[in-house]
């Protein structure tokens, strides 16, 4: 089965300055990669995705890039505020009825900005 | 307003019974998840179903059922048989097919046995 590595495990960085997350997937089938904000005691909530036909993806201070050569896609935010704050995961999916659109989540990677 | 819910959000048990977990939509979503979450990890898929009165195992389903009588429901029951059940459990929803594939969670429930 699928298999999800996110690193690193957590990060802290400077109000404004960037913030960069990795994950790595095992199965090249794989064709859907979300990425999932999680704050305390929340529910995760979708911040962006990305499909394999996509080399990047940008929303506002977002974006996600994906090398499906080497099986690993990254997250990216910049400027960063006090309110991106979270837990975020990555994810792996193969997107279709047959397959269930099932999501296997990495680790996740707790990101703190300081004011 | 439109989404999942799932209650209570916390619950407490003792050890060896069983308890239901409630998760509803009102997304008009063929598919439901149950995802366990424990500190500090990723989630991990316990259960799935695309249609109702049908479903299929995930990751860890060993110690744990589920019913889809309705398509807005999808409880998950913790068996006396799940050997560590405290933990986070989220529950998700998403179309199958069409475009759009995010999955909507919920705000979990929170269970603790001793």
């Amino acid at each position: 089965g699928e298999n999800v590595e996110q690193h690193p495990s957590t990060l802290s960085v400077q109000e404004g300055d960037s913030a960069v997350i990795k994950c790595t997937y095992s199965d090249s089938a794989s064709n859907y990669f979300p990425w999932y904000k999680q704050e305390l005691g929340k529910g995760p909530q979708l911040i962006i995705d990305i499909r394999s036909n996509v080399g990047e993806k940008k929303d506002q201070r977002i974006a996600v890039t994906l090398n499906k050569t080497a099986k690993h896609f990254s997250l990216h935010i910049t400027e960063t505020q006090p309110e991106d704050s979270a837990v975020y995961f990555c994810a792996a999916s193969i997107i279709g009825k047959a397959a269930g659109n099932k999501l296997t989540f990495g680790g996740g990677t707790r990101v703190l900005v300081k004011p | 307003d439109g989404g999942i819910t799932q209650s209570p959000k916390y619950l407490f048990r003792k050890e060896g019974q069983n308890v239901t977990l409630s998760c509803e939509q009102n997304l008009n979503h063929d598919a439901m998840y149950w995802y366990r979450q424990d500190p500090g990890q990723g989630l991990r898929l316990i259960y799935y179903s695309q249609i109702v009165n049908d479903f299929q195992k995930g990751d860890i389903a060993e110690g744990y059922s589920v019913s889809r009588e309705k398509k807005e429901s999808f409880p998950l029951t913790v068996t006396s048989a799940q050997k560590n059940p405290t933990a986070f459990y989220l529950c998700a929803s998403s179309i199958v097919t069409g475009g759009g594939y995010e999955q909507y969670f919920g705000p979990g429930t929170r269970l603790t046995v001793t």
